[in-house]
C-alpha cells in the first residue's frame, strides 16, 4: 500500500458525460501530480499542483481540469468525454516539488471505461 | 524535453533466469525511479535511485548519472515478476514532471 488513495477504482460512463476522480495524497506530501495511461501505452503526465497551486502542465487537454484543495486532496475533472479518453489515470504523491520532489508515489489508479 | 529509452522492449524468461533492464536518458536527473506495473495495472515502487547502487531482495539497481543510465538486474525470476518495468527520470533543469520511458514487458514462464 502506498498510501496514496484514489476513488472510484472503476468507472464506465457514457460519450458526452462528465466525472471526478478523487486522490488523496499520502500523508505530509504537498504535491500531487495526475498522469494518464490509455491502452498499452505509456504514462502521460497531465498536471500537478504543490499545496493547492499549479505547478506544471503536460499534455492536459482543456476538456479536462484539475484543482488540490487546502486539506490537500485532489480532483480531475473529466467532461464532454469521448471514448479515447478510456485509460486508466493515476495519481501520484510527493513530499516537495520540482528538482527536490524526492520519491514519487502512486494509487492503484481509477480505471476509465468511456462507451 | 528529456527523452527516456528503455531496452528490451520485450523479455521472455523461464523461471529461475536472471534478466538486466536497461533505461538511458538524455539529460542530467535528480530523481530517477523504477516501477513494476503487475498485470492488474498497479505501480509498485521498486527503487528510487538518482546514482549509486540499492539491492532490495533479488532486485537491485545501479545508476551511473554521468553516463547517464541505470540498469535493474533481477535474479532467480518469478512468475510473479511478469509485468512491466518503467524508468522514470526527473529533469535537473526545471521541469517539474516524472518522465517515464517506454518500459520493458517482462514474461516469466513457468
Amino acid at each position: 500500500d502506498s498510501g496514496v488513495t484514489q476513488t472510484p477504482k472503476h468507472l464506465i460512463t457514457a460519450t458526452g458525460q462528465r466525472v471526478t476522480l478523487r486522490c488523496s495524497p499520502r500523508s505530509g506530501d504537498l504535491s500531487v501530480y495526475w498522469y494518464q495511461q490509455s491502452l498499452d501505452q505509456g504514462l502521460q503526465f497531465l498536471i500537478q499542483y504543490y499545496n493547492g497551486e499549479e505547478r506544471a502542465k503536460g499534455n492536459i487537454l482543456e476538456r479536462f481540469s484539475a484543482q488540490q484543495f487546502p486539506d490537500l486532496h485532489s480532483e480531475l475533472n473529466l467532461s464532454s468525454l469521448e471514448l479515447g479518453d478510456s485509460a486508466l489515470y493515476f495519481c501520484a504523491s510527493s513530499k516537495t516539488s520540482g528538482g527536490v520532489s524526492g520519491e514519487l508515489f502512486f494509487g492503484e489508479g481509477s480505471r476509465l471505461t468511456v462507451l | 524535453g528529456i527523452q527516456v529509452e528503455q531496452s528490451p522492449p520485450d523479455l521472455i524468461l523461464q523461471e529461475g533466469a536472471n534478466s538486466t533492464l536497461r533505461c538511458n536518458f538524455s539529460d542530467s536527473v535528480n530523481n530517477l525511479q523504477w516501477f513494476h506495473q503487475n498485470p492488474w495495472g498497479q505501480l509498485i515502487n521498486l527503487f528510487y535511485i538518482p546514482s549509486g547502487t540499492k539491492q532490495n531482495g533479488r532486485l537491485s539497481a545501479t545508476t551511473v548519472a554521468t553516463e547517464r543510465y541505470s540498469l535493474l538486474y533481477i535474479s532467480s525470476s518469478q512468475t510473479t515478476d511478469s509485468g512491466v518495468y518503467f524508468c522514470a527520470v526527473l529533469s535537473n533543469f526545471g521541469n517539474e514532471k516524472l518522465t517515464f520511458g517506454t518500459g520493458t514487458r517482462l514474461t516469466i514462464i513457468p
